[in-house]
């Protein structure tokens, strides 16, 4: 089935890096786009951006450019996250979509487990 | 950039109905939203795209009970039956394409209870 699979918890030190990791399975990986969103602890879903499979290409939102980079790893279908100069603010539940498209239509499905980054000295 | 508006909270007791909001900001009355659950400690799940007819796609598994209506700017997502499995955070988001660029914004969700 379609799945995707995110790489587990992380605590990090301020000023550290992390990267993310996404492996999907069970579809064609370039043929949808992958999104990342991030979930503070107690708020809502932020948007963070996306990845084009095909090209590499990423789009940032507002917000996430600089130290948030989108890549791709297409031949194990793994898409990453990293973030650079970790905050205490970065500390949150980042989760990767897949953004599925049929026709004109798209929605975020499915989700990754989602993957708790923790930033604490 | 279109603002999803939700009630952080709603309750309701097993086996009533709960209709959910996500007001669009005025000039973006028109767009089609997505509709996402996510019960605690899980991801976020797909549950339907809803136009501003009220006319409404479900994802695969999402119950008949699960229905959705517009008026206006108002989005709705309505729960009959209410079951112990529907305590979750509902998120409505709405996909855009602005200059070329293909963007989401999510609402602030609410919290739904089943009391």
């Amino acid at each position: 089935q379609v799945q995707l699979v995110q790489s587990g918890s992380e605590l990090k030190k301020p000023g550290a890096s992390v990267k993310v990791s996404c492996k999907a399975s069970g579809y064609s990986f370039t043929s949808y786009a992958m999104n990342w969103v991030r979930q503070a602890p107690g708020q809502g879903l932020e948007w963070m951006g996306w990845i084009n499979t095909n090209t590499g290409n990423p789009m940032y939102a507002q917000g996430f450019t600089g130290r948030f980079v989108f890549s791709l790893d297409i031949s194990a279908s793994t898409a990453y996250l990293e973030i650079s100069s970790l905050e205490a603010e970065d500390s949150a539940v980042y989760y990767c979509t897949r953004k599925y498209c049929a026709g004109d239509s798209c929605e975020l499905d499915p989700w990754g487990q989602g993957t708790l980054v923790t930033v604490s000295s | 950039l279109p603002v999803l508006t939700q009630p952080p909270s709603a309750s309701a007791l097993p086996g009533a109905s709960i209709k959910l909001t996500c007001t669009l900001s005025r000039e973006h009355s028109t767009y089609t939203i997505e509709w996402y659950q996510q019960r605690p400690g899980r991801s976020p799940q797909y549950i339907m795209k809803l136009k501003s007819d009220g006319s409404h796609s479900k994802g695969d598994g999402i119950p008949d009970r699960f229905m959705g209506s517009s008026s206006g700017a108002d989005r709705y997502l309505t729960l009959s039956n209410l079951q112990p499995d529907d305590e979750a955070e509902y998120h409505c988001a709405e996909s855009h394409t602005i200059d070329g660029q293909v963007g989401y914004v999510f609402g602030s969700g609410t919290k739904v209870t089943v009391l």
